[in-house]
């Protein structure tokens, strides 16, 4: 079965602090990989996606890194903010007719 | 350019009732997934179309159905509510069709159904 997992489920931390958020998944056979920012109540936002041929992508003080052979990939933002505080969840999209499958999501508080 | 839309954005039923969602995806994409939030709990796959067909649907009963349009609009109907279908309806359009498999998915703001 194709899952997603996303460690820890919450995390707290002083602002200014780098942070690595963590996604894992079963077969490594995938198309590409999605990182979402969602507030409480609200859609998703898009963040980063990585294809399967790519090793990372960066957008501002995101860096999102692909591990297909171990099946991960991490979220690091840099100099974390208040405004950075969200649930951040991971999406993984397998071949065939298989839609984007979701973590759980990790809860970022970031403290001022 | 627009974003995904979705409306309308609350919807309070009774239970019995139906409902009826809808999602118009950013122009040019022509798959569209919905995918359900209840409280507390990840996101579960509901139903994906593409093209005016439907190609997939998640582990629901059959009272949850929808259909998209020649526009690449789509509804999502739920017939028989129940208190247990509260929760927020997200919709997502991609160009994702079997052709053209590597692009981002883009989200709407959702539909948060309460039913009484």
């Amino acid at each position: 079965k194709q899952e997603v997992t996303q460690i820890p489920a919450a995390l707290s931390v002083p602002e200014g602090e780098n942070l690595v958020l963590n996604c894992s998944f079963t077969d490594s056979a995938i198309y590409n990989l999605q990182w979402f920012r969602q507030d409480p109540g609200k859609g998703l936002t898009s963040l980063l996606l990585i294809q399967s041929s790519q090793r990372e992508q960066t957008s501002g003080r995101l860096n999102a890194s692909l591990d297909k052979s171990s099946g991960r990939s991490t979220l690091y933002i840099a100099a974390s903010q208040p405004g950075d505080s969200a649930t951040y969840l991971c999406a993984v999209n397998w071949a065939g007719n298989t839609p984007l499958v979701f973590g759980k999501g990790t809860r970022l508080s970031v403290i001022a | 350019e627009a974003g995904v839309t979705q409306s309308p954005t609350h919807l309070i039923k009774t239970r019995g009732q139906q409902a009826t969602l809808r999602c118009s995806p950013i122009s040019g994409h022509t798959s569209v997934y919905w995918y359900q939030q209840a409280l507390g709990l990840g996101l579960q796959f509901l139903l994906w179309y593409d093209e005016g067909e439907e190609r997939n649907r998640g582990n629901f009963p059959p009272r949850f159905s929808g259909r998209q349009f020649p526009n690449y609009s789509s509804e999502l109907n739920v017939n028989a509510l129940e208190l247990e279908d509260s929760a927020l309806y997200l919709c997502a359009g991609t160009s994702q069709g079997g052709r053209i498999i590597n692009t981002e998915a883009f989200f709407g703001q959702g539909t948060r159904l309460t039913v009484v």
